[in-house]
């Protein structure tokens, strides 16, 4: 079963504008992970988040992570037309082994 | 970085027939693989946990014996997807996890099945 939700479901911007996408999730979690998929290609891991850390960086990426609102958010910042892609919030409960993932975004960056 | 190679990347078959999708780990031991089937413009679904040297561990309202997991050895798990019909028409992914510093998944490219 589904456990993250992102929102929104679908995100349309300029090239240069950024981008922030949420997700909430409902059980305790030992760590959330955000991971992009290119159309009908496999996903690639952009960041990990520990229960016990509020915020990462990465490049363009900016991760937060409210465990008391179950919920983060994904910034990327100063977008490209590359970025065009689903991105998708997964949680783990326990060590990875029980990886659940959201429903995803779809970001569209125009040129 | 940790890579997982699956193929094939795209296969077309016939309803009843059985297909077998390989997942391999290339330059790690994945004692661990999870396989997932994804919808279009859906999420992913977890469909098993294959761990190997013991049986695959199913998700509930997943088909054992329709969806046949095999991890014989620390770089190799299958898919078999017995008796097919075109509503087992999806895309299927592997993943295991990477390790590291960086922690998450690595994931196989996918395979789009077609059943026909």
């Amino acid at each position: 079963s589904q456990q993250g939700e992102e929102d929104p479901q679908a995100l349309s911007i300029q090239e240069g504008e950024n981008a922030t996408m949420n997700c909430s999730y409902k059980t305790s979690i030992n760590n959330l992970q955000w991971y992009r998929q290119n159309s009908g290609r496999g996903l690639v891991h952009l960041i990990l988040i520990r229960s016990n850390e509020r915020e990462k960086h990465s490049g363009r990426l900016r991760v937060t992570l409210d465990t008391s609102k179950k919920s983060s958010s994904l910034l990327i910042t100063a977008s490209r037309a590359a970025d065009t892609a689903s991105y998708f919030c997964a949680t783990a409960v326990y060590n990875n082994n029980d990886m659940r993932f959201g429903a995803g975004t779809r970001l569209t960056v125009k040129p | 970085g940790a890579v997982v190679s699956q193929h094939p990347s795209r296969v077309i078959c016939k309803s009843g027939t059985s297909v077998k999708i390989e997942c391999r780990s290339l330059d790690f031991q994945a004692t661990t693989m999870f396989w997932y089937r994804q919808f279009p413009k859906q999420s992913l679904m977890l469909m098993a946990t294959s761990n190997e040297g013991s049986k695959a561990t199913y998700e509930q309202g997943v088909e054992k014996d329709k969806f046949l997991i095999n991890h014989a050895s620390l770089t190799l798990s299958t898919l078999t997807v017995t008796s097919a019909h075109p509503e087992d028409s999806s895309f299927y992914i592997c993943s295991a996890p990477a390790g590291g510093r960086m922690g998450g998944y690595t994931f196989g490219s996918g395979t789009r099945l077609t059943v026909v």
